[in-house]
Formats: C-alpha cells, sequence, structure tokens
C-alpha cells in the first residue's frame, strides 16, 4: 500500500523567499501522488499530480514538484512566496481502483510579510 | 461553471440531535464523496459513490451515520444521533467517471462546520 509522510507540520517563510514543502513516499511501485491545498474556510484544490509522466510537475500558482525515485520525494517547491500562499498543503498518494485519496496530517504554511 | 455546492456553511447543535448536511456536485459528475476532516487533521473518506450506488462505504459509522444519493445527482448526509466526537468539517467532493485505473480530479467544496455542544 502507498503512504506519504510530510516531514514539517509547520513551515514558516518570509514574503519573496523560496518555499520548500517536503512529502516522502512508501510504496514498492511508481505511485500516483497530488498535492493539495487548503486555504482557511475554503475547499481543497489541487495545485499539481504526478501520475508517471514527466517526473517534473507544474502546477498552479507557480509551484512545482518533482518526482525522484532514487529519494522517493515529491517535494513542493515555490521559488517566491506570497502573502497568498499561506494555507494547509496535503501530499496525497491515489490508491487504484477507484481513485481513492489518502489524506495525512499536511503542512501549514505562514508567510510572513 | 458552479462549484460543488454544500450547505448549511456552519451548524450548531446539542448531542444527540439529528443534522443532515447536503451537496449538489459539479454538473455532469457521476463520483460523489463525502470526507470528514476533525481538527489539524487531513480528510478522511466517509463514502463514495458511483450514481445511485455507494461503492465505498467502509469507512462509515453506520450505526449514526448514512447517506443517500437518489437520483445520482445531489446528496445528503445524515448523522442520527450527534455525539461530541462528530464536530468536524464535512467535506463533498466530485469527480467526472471515466474509467476506474485513471485519475480523475476531485473537486471539493467548501465544506460544512459542524459544532456539537
Amino acid at each position: 500500500a502507498q503512504s506519504v509522510t510530510q516531514l514539517d507540520s509547520h513551515v514558516s517563510v518570509s514574503e519573496g523567499t523560496p518555499v520548500l514543502l517536503r512529502c516522502n513516499y512508501s510504496s514498492s511501485y511508481s505511485p500516483s501522488l497530488f498535492w493539495y491545498v487548503q486555504h482557511p474556510n475554503k475547499g481543497l484544490q489541487l495545485l499539481l499530480k504526478y501520475t508517471s509522466a514527466a517526473t517534473l510537475v507544474k502546477g498552479i500558482n507557480g509551484f512545482e514538484a518533482e518526482f525522484k525515485k532514487s529519494e522517493t520525494s515529491f517535494h513542493l517547491t515555490k521559488p517566491s512566496a506570497h502573502m497568498s500562499d499561506a494555507a494547509e498543503y496535503f501530499c496525497v498518494p491515489l490508491t487504484h481502483p477507484g481513485g481513492k485519496l489518502t489524506f495525512g496530517q499536511g503542512t501549514i504554511l505562514t508567510v510572513h510579510p | 461553471e458552479a462549484g460543488v455546492v454544500q450547505s448549511p456553511r456552519y451548524k450548531i447543535i446539542e448531542k444527540k440531535q439529528p443534522v443532515a448536511f447536503w451537496c449538489n456536485p459539479i454538473s455532469g459528475h457521476n463520483t460523489l464523496y463525502w470526507y470528514r476532516q476533525n481538527l489539524g487533521q487531513g480528510p478522511e473518506l466517509l463514502i463514495r459513490y458511483e450514481n445511485e450506488e455507494a461503492v465505498d462505504d467502509s469507512q462509515l459509522p453506520k450505526d449514526r451515520f448514512s447517506a443517500e444519493r437518489l437520483k445520482g445527482v445531489d446528496s445528503t448526509l445524515k448523522i442520527q444521533p450527534a455525539e461530541l466526537g462528530d464536530s468536524a468539517v464535512y467535506l463533498c467532493a466530485s469527480s467526472p467517471l471515466r474509467d476506474k485505473y485513471s485519475y480523475n480530479e476531485q473537486f471539493f467544496g467548501p465544506g460544512t462546520r459542524l459544532t456539537v455542544l
């Protein structure tokens, strides 16, 4: 079965500095992985997804993630943080069949002025 | 295009009372999901529908929770009676059904925040 570990429960950055949210996965085969974002009092939104095509995946709002099999990682990055990026981020594996998403605890990103 | 609609957005009830949440998915989306999100946690799937059929309800506490999607469109999730531990955000999501081996992006509603006193 697939599982992921988000290595940081909280990340704090200054506006304009890079963002790195870490996610390691554990799977015996190449997984399908997704990053979702949840802003306060709003629904979850898909940022990007990896489904065994290109290893560097570009998402919305300037975010991207690189699937590294050698490191079993799928870290989320953004070159320059914006205040509107403050939210909770979830790295989520997909289970086939049925497209079941299994959410973990997430990483809360705080952006300081 | 309208997104997933949920109502009410907030609900406060006393324990042992019944409560119901309503969800209208994106038009044309065959698959509908109900999740529960406890404070500080990620969402947990309660039930998944494909059209009218509940294809995965293994995580639904069936002693007090029930759900229906009679015409394969909107859905209602009910709790009767509610307990203190049911306080959470209840999220609805929908996705188009292509095939069960491809990923169909799930679109989430804003959720209903339930407080049980």
